[in-house]
């Protein structure tokens, strides 16, 4: 069946240092969420991207969705402690799974 | 406005009871949806109710289902618990269908339940 792969699982940075989550689907997507989540929190819905190549911006956050649409990457330049939480990228599923998750990416900042 | 409403926040159940937890969405909002997030498997769809309709259900067994009434607000049960049960149930509500281009998801807090 169709599945939605994020890697790495986990990532320790120190503050300042740039990190990048990668998604991968094994389907073409109609389009992929990011979604935040702090420890203890619920997610949050931080933006979607639907176009082939598409790039975009909020603050200091990059989202890219491939040419392919069927993977995409979030990067976050010069990280801060209020960054800290998982990561997930969620896609439409197929059959009976309306949305896919991928099982995130935890960021770790050291101070 | 207000956001996502999920209760009970916590609760603890033993195995073969059954339990019922509600939603109330962001008014307006016509979707809600069920998940349920485990350190092992991650977050997993489980429904998605649309003016009252069930769209869609993930592969989860019979045990688990919901419904939603007609102001939007809706209630997931689980009948005969099970340990592997145990979990934070989120609750998502959104203007439009899961999956629309251009559909916000907003979720709720979520409910703990542990099942001993």
């Amino acid at each position: 069946g169709q599945q939605v792969m994020q890697i790495p699982q986990y990532q320790h940075v120190q503050e300042g240092e740039d990190f990048t989550t990668y998604c991968n689907s094994s389907t073409t997507l109609s389009n992929i969420q990011w979604y935040k989540q702090r420890p203890g929190g619920h997610p949050v819905f931080l933006i979607q991207l639907v176009k082939s190549g598409e790039v975009k911006k909020q603050k200091r956050l990059t989202f890219q969705f491939g040419e392919a649409k069927k993977n995409s990457s979030l990067h976050i330049t010069a990280t801060q402690t209020t960054d800290v939480g998982t990561y997930f990228c969620a896609g439409p599923g197929d059959r009976d799974d309306k949305i896919i998750f991928g099982k995130g990416t935890r960021l770790h900042i050291l101070p | 406005k207000a956001g996502v409403t999920q209760t009970p926040r916590y609760l603890i159940k033993t195995r073969g009871q059954q339990v019922t937890l509600s939603c109330s969405p962001i008014s307006g909002h016509r979707s809600v949806s069920w998940y349920q997030q485990t350190p092992g498997q991650g977050l997993q769809f489980l429904f998605e109710y649309f003016s009252e309709t069930q769209r869609n259900k993930g592969n989860f067994p019979g045990r688990f289902s919901g419904r939603q009434f007609s102001n939007s607000r809706s209630e997931m049960n689980v009948s005969t618990l099970e340990l592997g049960d145990s979990a934070l149930y989120l609750c998502a509500s959104s203007a439009a269908e899961l999956d629309s281009t251009g559909n916000t998801i907003y979720f709720g807090e979520g409910s703990w339940l542990t099942v001993v």
